[in-house]
């Protein structure tokens, strides 16, 4: 069956250190997602990506993150200067055209220490 | 800006007992969602919701969206262990998709 892989499961990184997180999302999808959720509270949305270009963004997704999808199968979430609250569970998701369920990855734990 | 309140916070129930976990909205919904999450295993989809008096079933799950499209509901029946794990609801904060707010989440245990 089909899924979304996110990798790595988990990264810990320095802070002020640009950390990529890699998703691949579900391969006939068109619609792509991040999301996050830091320990202990609710998911939050980030962004969302079709057509090549970002199509929704949340007041999180500021200048220090960026998304991209380089080579049609890998979906990218950059965050370029990490801080220590940017440590949370990343997920990724896709969905088709037309689809009301959205796939989700495993996630990516990133700490910041 | 719209919130989404879930109830119970966590709950303990007896193997085969019912159960129902409740997601209120302070707005009208778009669309409402229900996720399943269990420790690594990421998030997943259950039911998604859009009309008002909506219901839907999926084996002993059952989610109803009110008329007023702002409160859900999940019933499960005759729990079992594999429904242990965090129920999350999700609804569009606007008409276009998946740009969604999520409730808490409500922890299910199973107990035998």
């Amino acid at each position: 069956e089909p899924e979304v892989t996110q990798t790595p499961s988990h990264q810990v990184t320095q802070m002020g250190q640009e950390v990529i997180l890699r998703c691949v999302p579900i391969s006939n999808h068109l619609y792509f997602y991040w999301y996050r959720q830091i320990l202990g509270q609710k998911v939050e949305f980030l962004v969302s990506f079709y057509n090549n270009e970002i199509s929704e963004k949340s007041e999180i997704f500021d200048d220090q993150f960026s998304v991209e999808r380089p080579d049609g199968s890998n979906f990218t979430l950059k965050i370029r200067s990490t801080k220590l609250e940017d440590s949370a569970m990343y997920f990724c998701a896709s969905r088709p055209l037309g689809g009301t369920e959205a796939f989700f990855g495993q996630g990516t734990r990133l700490t910041v220490v | 800006s719209q919130e989404l309140e879930q109830s119970p916070q966590s709950l303990i129930v007896q193997e085969g007992k019912n159960l129902t976990i409740n997601c209120t909205s302070s707005k009208t919904l778009y669309g409402l969602y229900w996720y399943k999450q269990k420790y690594g295993e990421g998030l997943i989809f259950l039911m998604m919701l859009q009309k008002g008096g909506e219901e839907k079933s999926h084996e002993k799950i059952t989610a109803k969206l009110d008329e007023k499209k702002q409160q859900s509901s999940l019933h499960i029946t005759a729990s079992q262990p594999s429904h242990a794990g965090i129920y999350l609801c999700g609804a569009d904060r606007f008409k276009s998709n998946y740009q969604l707010i999520w409730g808490a989440g409500t922890k299910l245990i199973i107990k035998p």
